[in-house]
């Protein structure tokens, strides 16, 4: 396709279960950014990966949070036991090149956890 | 402290104005920055980017950057309803961005 998908656009969750959102980057980018926005509130910085490489995981805020990009294009950012403050827009972003170029975000996909 | 640093605003200006945005930024070793329009219920677009020290102009938008004194700017000439938006600053080290919580402008007809 032409820009970064995610999946699902929307997600429901109860308390307690466990989440998988993915995303689809642009073809050729070399760079996936993960992302979290609260409501009224700028992203903030999850994961990065170069490749199939995870090279920053500064921003995953617990051990409950998982990224991965086994082949170097589909991610996907796995959420276990999930708590009512995940509840977020979880946006994936992608750069052609190395982490310094311009980053293009996906739809994002709204959790809600109940 | 945030790292990045913007007004909240509402912002508010007339059509045909210009509309100023600040940011400023707390990381020295900052190395890019860029802002991005963000429509409610909807994802980050990139607008402007900009590495180096003075001005970079697209269209009707001008970014400015000061790295001396940490401070980017994006300013809106000939401001049209359709930019009415929460714009978001950010700055990037390696990979790792971070953003502001966003600037809200209301262009008024």
């Amino acid at each position: 396709g032409a820009g970064v998908s995610q999946s699902p656009r929307y997600k429901v969750a109860k308390r307690g279960q466990d989440v998988a959102l993915r995303c689809d980057p642009i073809s050729g980018h070399v760079s996936l950014f993960w992302y979290q926005q609260a409501l009224g509130q700028g992203p903030e910085f999850l994961t990065y990966f170069q490749n199939e490489a995870q090279l920053d995981k500064s921003g995953l805020p617990s051990d409950r949070f998982f990224a991965e990009r086994p082949e170097g294009s589909v991610s996907t950012l796995k959420i276990q036991r999930t708590q009512q403050e995940d509840s977020a827009v979880y946006l994936c972003a992608s750069s052609f090149g190395q982490g310094v170029n311009e980053q293009f975000f996906g739809p994002g996909t709204r959790l809600t956890v109940l | 402290q945030k790292e990045v640093e913007q007004n909240s605003g509402p912002l508010s200006v007339p059509e045909g104005a210009i509309a100023s945005l600040n940011c400023t930024y707390s990381d020295r070793g900052s190395q890019s920055f860029f802002w991005y329009r963000q429509y409610s219920g909807k994802s980050p677009e990139l607008i402007m980017s900009i590495y180096s020290n003075g001005d970079k102009e697209d269209g009707r938008f001008t970014a400015q950057l000061n790295k001396a004194s940490q401070y980017v700017s994006l300013l809106i000439r000939d401001s049209q309803p359709s930019d009415s938006a929460t714009y978001l600053c950010a700055v990037r080290q390696a990979g790792k961005s971070t953003f502001g919580d966003g600037t809200t402008l209301t262009v008024k007809p």
